[in-house]
């Protein structure tokens, strides 16, 4: 079945410095989502990419979609403690139906004020 | 915004009781439901996918008989966990996927999730 793997698994950072999490797929997809995850809360959803090669950006945070559709990265700019919590990354396979989504493990983020 | 109620937020029960979680799209209709489990630390791990009016679809290793899913309603998805035991404690979220074109159709919205102790 399909995987989606995610790394690192753990980032420490310093306040203001730059943070990525890379999200690799063993199939293609039709789209990956992001979401984050505050410690002891829900995931919400960040955005969702469809394009090849897409690039989005929120503010400090961009967001690629490979060009084969295969992977995905997460860039924070400049961390603030605000970004703590678990990013996840989330594909639907392109195969795939009823928009059931694949979860990657996830990486947390702390970062030291 | 699209907001997903799921109730109880915790709930702690005695070996051998079930228990029922339910799901509520608030502001918008769901045609699909999902349901998860996450561990402490670790990813989501869909449990199964029920649609409104059909059974629902189970993951691989889900024991249907002991996480009954019921989809009676656009609106609603509930979850029982039948004769709970303590390696069913755990953190249960669900998710719906919006009908409507007035929000985005392939996004998941979730619920705060059902934290269950199972003494």
């Amino acid at each position: 079945g399909q995987q989606v793997m995610q790394i690192p698994q753990y980032q420490h950072v310093q306040e203001g410095e730059d943070f990525t999490t890379y999200c690799n797929s063993s199939t293609t997809l039709s789209n990956i989502q992001w979401y984050k995850q505050r410690p002891g809360g829900h995931p919400v959803f960040l955005i969702q990419l469809v394009k090849s090669g897409e690039v989005k950006k929120q503010k400090r945070l961009t967001f690629q979609f490979g060009e084969a559709k295969k992977n995905s990265s997460l860039h924070i700019t400049a961390t603030q403690t605000t970004d703590v919590g678990t990013y996840f990354c989330a594909g639907r396979d392109s195969g795939g139906s009823n928009y059931k989504l694949t979860f990657g493990k996830g990486t947390l983020l702390t970062v030291n004020p | 915004g699209a907001v997903v109620s799921q109730h109880p937020s915790r709930v702690i029960c005695k070996s051998g009781t079930s228990v029922k979680i339910e799901c509520r799209s608030l502001d918008f209709q769901a045609t699909t439901m999902f349901w998860y489990r996450q561990f402490p630390k670790q990813s989501l791990m869909l449990m199964a996918t029920s649609n409104e009016g059909s059974k629902a679809t189970y993951e691989q290793g889900v024991e249907k008989d002991k996480f009954l899913i019921n989809h009676a309603s656009l609106t609603l998805s509930t979850l029982t966990v039948t004769s709970a035991h303590p390696e069913d404690s755990s953190f249960y979220i669900c998710s719906a996927r919006p009908h409507t074109e007035r929000i985005a159709k392939n996004i998941q919205y979730f619920g705060a999730g059902t934290r269950l102790s199972v003494l």
